[in-house]
C-alpha cells in the first residue's frame, strides 16, 4: 500500500494570512505514461462528508475559490490556501489515487489564530 | 442534480453481516469510465477506502477486508451495495459512498454518509 503522511497535524492561521499543508507519498504517484501525479485534496468540515478540492495536484475543481492551489510532483505535495477565510477552517486529507488500495493521509486540522 | 444517498442499519451487532445500499441519481452506473466507491470513516479518524465498483462491473477491494467485502450494482435501480460479514467494534464508522472514475481514482461527489454502530 501507498502510505500518505501529512504535516503537520495541526495549524493555526491569522485570517487573511497563508496556510500550506504538506503531504508525502511512500512511493511516487506520477504516472509516467501520461505525466500525471495521481494526487487529490479534499476538505472535511464538521458533521459534513469531504470536499473535493484539488485533483491531478493541481488541478481546482469546479467552484472552488482560487485561493487553494496545489503543487508537487512525485512523492512530495502542497496544498496553500493563499489567504485564510473563516469559512476555510476544516480537516484537509490528500488521497492517492496512482493504485489501489486508494489511501488517504491522516489529515491536517486547520484553524483560526 | 447528482446525489448520493448511503442507507442501512444505524446498529449491528458483533459478528452480524452490515448490507449498505447507496443509491445515486444525476448520472448512470453504465456510463463507461464511472464507478462507485465506499469509504469509511471512524469516529475521529481519517479516511480509509473499502471497494469500488466500475460500469463494467470490474470491483476493487481494500486487500486487508477483501475476505470481508462484497460490492454489486443493480444499474436499472441507480444503486451500489455494499456487504460486510463478521462484523466487529473496531468497524464502527461513518460510511460514505462516492462517484470515482476509472482513468482518475478521485472522488468527486460523496453521499451524507451513515453511521454504523457495532455494539451488542
Amino acid at each position: 500500500d501507498i502510505v500518505m503522511t501529512q504535516s503537520p497535524d495541526s495549524l493555526a492561521v491569522s485570517l487573511g494570512e497563508r496556510a500550506t499543508i504538506n503531504c508525502k507519498s511512500s512511493q511516487s504517484v506520477l504516472h509516467s505514461s501520461n505525466n500525471k501525479n495521481y494526487l487529490a485534496w479534499y476538505q472535511q468540515k464538521p458533521g459534513q462528508p469531504p470536499k473535493l478540492v484539488i485533483y491531478w495536484a493541481s488541478t481546482r475543481e469546479s467552484g472552488v475559490p482560487d485561493r487553494f492551489s496545489g503543487s508537487g510532483s512525485g512523492t512530495d505535495f502542497t496544498l496553500t490556501i493563499s489567504s485564510l477565510q473563516a469559512e476555510d477552517v476544516a480537516i484537509y486529507y490528500c488521497q492517492q489515487y496512482y493504485n489501489t488500495p486508494r489511501t488517504f493521509g491522516g489529515g491536517t486540522k486547520v484553524g483560526i489564530k | 442534480q447528482i446525489t448520493l444517498k448511503e442507507s442501512g442499519p444505524t446498529l449491528v451487532k458483533p459478528t452480524q453481516t452490515l448490507t449498505l445500499t447507496c443509491t445515486f441519481s444525476g448520472f448512470s452506473l453504465s456510463t463507461s469510465g464511472v464507478g462507485v466507491a465506499w469509504i469509511r470513516q471512524p469516529p475521529g479518524k481519517a479516511l480509509e477506502w473499502l471497494a469500488l465498483i466500475y460500469w463494467d462491473g470490474g470491483d476493487r477491494y481494500r486487500p486487508s477486508l477483501e475476505s470481508r467485502l462484497t460490492i454489486t450494482k443493480d444499474t436499472s435501480k441507480n444503486q451500489v451495495v455494499l456487504r460486510m460479514t463478521n462484523m466487529d467494534p473496531v468497524d464502527t464508522a461513518t460510511y460514505y459512498c462516492a462517484r470515482t472514475y476509472y482513468d482518475g481514482g478521485y472522488f468527486d461527489l460523496w453521499g451524507r454518509g451513515t453511521l454504523v454502530t457495532v455494539s451488542s
